[in-house]
């Protein structure tokens, strides 16, 4: 079954401090992963989208890793600033010949406090 | 560039009652997406469009859900008659091309409450 588990749940951190947001997936035939930042009450926004043959990629603050052999991906997120309050959801995307679906992880809840 | 608009943000409704939510996807974008996400999970595909015609509507509970995108531009998602588990925030999203690695562009989404 196609699934994507994100760790942990929730997150409150410190501003200024750094974290790093979890993602595993059970997804077949991989395509691609994304992470998007959702804000409360805003649509998801997206923060990296990386292929198989991608280990890192950064945007800005925000940095993500890919595993594919592990099947796992991570974000972190250096000296983090209020702004950083959100969902962080994991996706990824699987293409066959049926086409490209988007499986959506639950979403992390980070909390940046004062 | 504009973003991906919808209406109304909010609604609330009664069980069994009729609603419809409006989306205007950024223009020239030939994919738009209808997603379902209730409070504390990911959104989940309910509909998707390639221009005017459906690409994948798997997901779509049909017996009481409907969308439509006529001149492949706007399009409107319906829920007749409504259930309380249709509580959610309903999120339209759209992309340039249909393709493995296009960046889809979420609206701010319409929270609908049935009560």
């Amino acid at each position: 079954k196609n699934q994507v588990e994100q760790s942990p749940q929730s997150l409150i951190i410190l501003e200024g401090k750094n974290c790093t947001l979890q993602c595993n997936y059970t997804v077949s035939p991989f395509s691609n992963l994304r992470w998007y930042k959702q804000d409360t009450g805003r649509g998801p926004v997206s923060l990296t989208i990386m292929t198989f043959s991608e280990n890192t990629k950064s945007n800005g603050r925000y940095t993500a890793t890919l595993d594919a052999d592990t099947k796992q991906s991570s974000l972190h997120i250096t000296a983090s600033q209020l702004s950083d309050s959100a969902s962080y959801i994991c996706v990824v995307s699987l293409h066959n010949q049926a086409g490209t679906a988007l499986i959506f992880g639950k979403g992390t809840t980070l909390s940046v406090s004062s | 560039e504009a973003g991906v608009a919808q209406s109304p943000r909010y609604k609330i409704i009664e069980k069994r009652q009729s609603v419809a939510f409006w989306c205007n996807p950024i223009s020239g974008h030939a994919t738009l997406y209808w997603y379902q996400q209730i409070l504390g999970q990911g959104p989940k595909l309910l509909i998707q469009f390639q221009n005017n015609g459906v690409v994948d509507d798997s997901q779509l509970p049909k017996d009481r859900f409907s969308a439509e995108r006529l001149k492949g531009v706007d399009s409107t998602l319906k829920i007749q008659p409504a259930k309380l588990e249709d509580s959610a925030v309903y999120l339209c999203a759209s992309s340039l091309v249909l393709s493995e690695l296009s960046e889809q562009y979420f609206g701010p989404g319409t929270r609908l409450t049935v009560t």
